[in-house]
């Protein structure tokens, strides 16, 4: 059972142009959800994060979007860069009513910006 | 050395050897983690640690056991690996586990199983 899922493998987009990067979730407990961004031989960097009772954060050219109701997030890159090409992980975290939290990760985006 | 460090890099192993992987973390984190990511899949959360006690054991076989000595270093040691866990193995540090959203990951070990 897939309690995060991104279901396009990859996303080509122009440089200037807006990259969108989706991910649904299956569990309503969550509490925050973030993006991850992955260079090939690095581990996986966070990029930003949006708690639960939000619809919006924005850091610079990057901005995520969250829809409850549809259990659907969004990662918005404005303008697009080359150096923006990359593995984007979508993860969504819990305490679980546990001590300690847990994070689940989506498959993965592989999002390539052509000059 | 900053951030998350792990070695080695790369790793292939027969179905017989004994080997281990180290992970360090340089910003003083408290709690660890060990997570698996095959070819296509999910990362797969494999073991958490905080203050060097194992809190979480996502139904890891035996073949596969951690050790964290400090809240600075995590091993995972391996023995009589199957192919199937070729795979990129990743270190992580938080803060602690109770705020284990933001987590800082090391940049992995390929482990091939031959």
């Amino acid at each position: 059972d897939q309690q995060v899922k991104q279901n396009s493998p990859s996303l080509s987009v122009q440089e200037g142009r807006i990259s969108i990067l989706n991910c649904d979730y299956t569990n309503s407990m969550f509490d925050y959800f973030l993006w991850y961004k992955k260079y090939p031989a690095e581990g996986p960097t966070f990029l930003i994060s949006i708690s639960s009772i939000k619809d919006k954060n924005e850091d610079g050219r990057f901005t995520v979007f969250l829809n409850k109701s549809a259990k659907h997030l969004s990662l918005h890159i404005v303008p697009s860069q080359p150096g923006d090409s990359a593995v984007y992980f979508c993860a969504a975290w819990t305490a679980g009513g546990t001590s300690y939290g847990k994070l689940t990760f989506g498959q993965g985006t592989i999002l390539t910006v052509h000059p | 050395e900053t951030g998350v460090t792990q070695t080695p890099r790369h790793l292939v192993m027969g179905m017989t050897n004994k080997k281990s992987l180290k992970c360090e973390q340089h910003l003083g984190h408290n709690a660890m983690y060990w997570y698996k990511q095959s070819a296509k899949k999910p990362l797969e959360l494999m073991f958490v640690y905080n203050f060097k006690e194992q809190t979480e054991n996502n139904s890891v076989p035996s073949r596969f056991s951690p050790e964290c000595p400090n809240s600075s270093h995590l091993f995972l040691h391996l023995h009589t690996l199957q192919p199937e866990d070729s795979a990129l193995y990743l270190c992580a540090s938080s803060q602690d586990s109770g705020r284990s959203y933001e987590q800082y990951f090391g940049p992995g070990t390929r482990l091939t199983v031959t």
